[in-house]
């Protein structure tokens, strides 16, 4: 069925380093695609969205890839530290005969060490 | 705005009790979504509102979950009779346009023991 595949599970990184999370999606009417930082215990919170007719995104040390053509999103955060380790989740929206609803990924678990 | 206001935090219950989660949206907010997470199966959607009319409910996993949404700015998601793997942490989100910029309450961490 319709859904959006997250990789890597895990990731882990050195303070400073970068990181790259993709997601690819396979409903070609999908037209947004949020990512949701996750703190431990915590609640998912947006930290960056695009929309289907921007290719990137940039807020500081986040940005955002589209490649609609292919089906495909990244996140990457430059210059990592401590306080980014979290579970990140891509999602999509995702239309159906009933509506349009955002359908998440698996998330992915990022550790950063110092 | 207080955001979105989930209740309770935690709930332990024995199988075969009935639970309920409950839900206040933002003010304004005319979308409200449940979600369900495991380490499993992520997050997945269950069902969502728009004006308080239930959109789309085919995430509901079987019979024994049902929501409501008696007003603008309160819903409930009830499990009758729960068993051990309905065991999840339960979000109620709300949004001002459908699909965009969630925002996710606190979350209930359901355990059926």
């Amino acid at each position: 069925g319709e859904n959006v595949e997250q990789h890597p599970s895990t990731l882990s990184v050195q303070e400073g380093d970068s990181a790259v999370i993709k997601c690819t999606y396979s409903d070609s009417a999908s037209n947004y695609f949020p990512w949701y930082k996750q703190e431990l215990g915590k609640r998912p919170q947006l930290i960056i969205d695009i929309r289907s007719n921007v290719g990137e995104k940039k807020d500081q040390r986040i940005a955002v890839t589209l490649n609609k053509t292919a089906k495909h999103f990244s996140l990457h955060i430059t210059e990592t530290q401590p306080e980014d380790s979290a579970v990140y989740f891509c999602a999509a929206t995702l239309a159906n005969q009933a509506g349009t609803a955002l359908i998440f990924g698996k998330g992915t678990t990022l550790s950063v060490s110092s | 705005d207080a955001g979105v206001i989930q209740s309770p935090r935690h709930e332990v219950t024995e199988m075969g009790q009935e639970v309920t989660l409950r839900c206040k949206p933002i003010s304004g907010h005319d979308y409200l979504f449940w979600y369900r997470q495991t380490m499993m199966r992520g997050l997945e959607l269950l069902i969502y509102f728009n004006n308080n009319v239930p959109i789309d409910d085919s995430g509901m996993p079987e019979d024994r979950f049902s929501a409501k949404m008696p007003n603008a700015s309160f819903s409930t998601l009830k499990i009758q009779p729960s068993e051990p793997r309905d065991s999840a942490v339960y979000f109620c989100a709300s949004s001002l346009v459908l699909g965009i910029q969630l925002f996710f309450g606190s979350g209930t961490q359901l355990s059926v023991l």
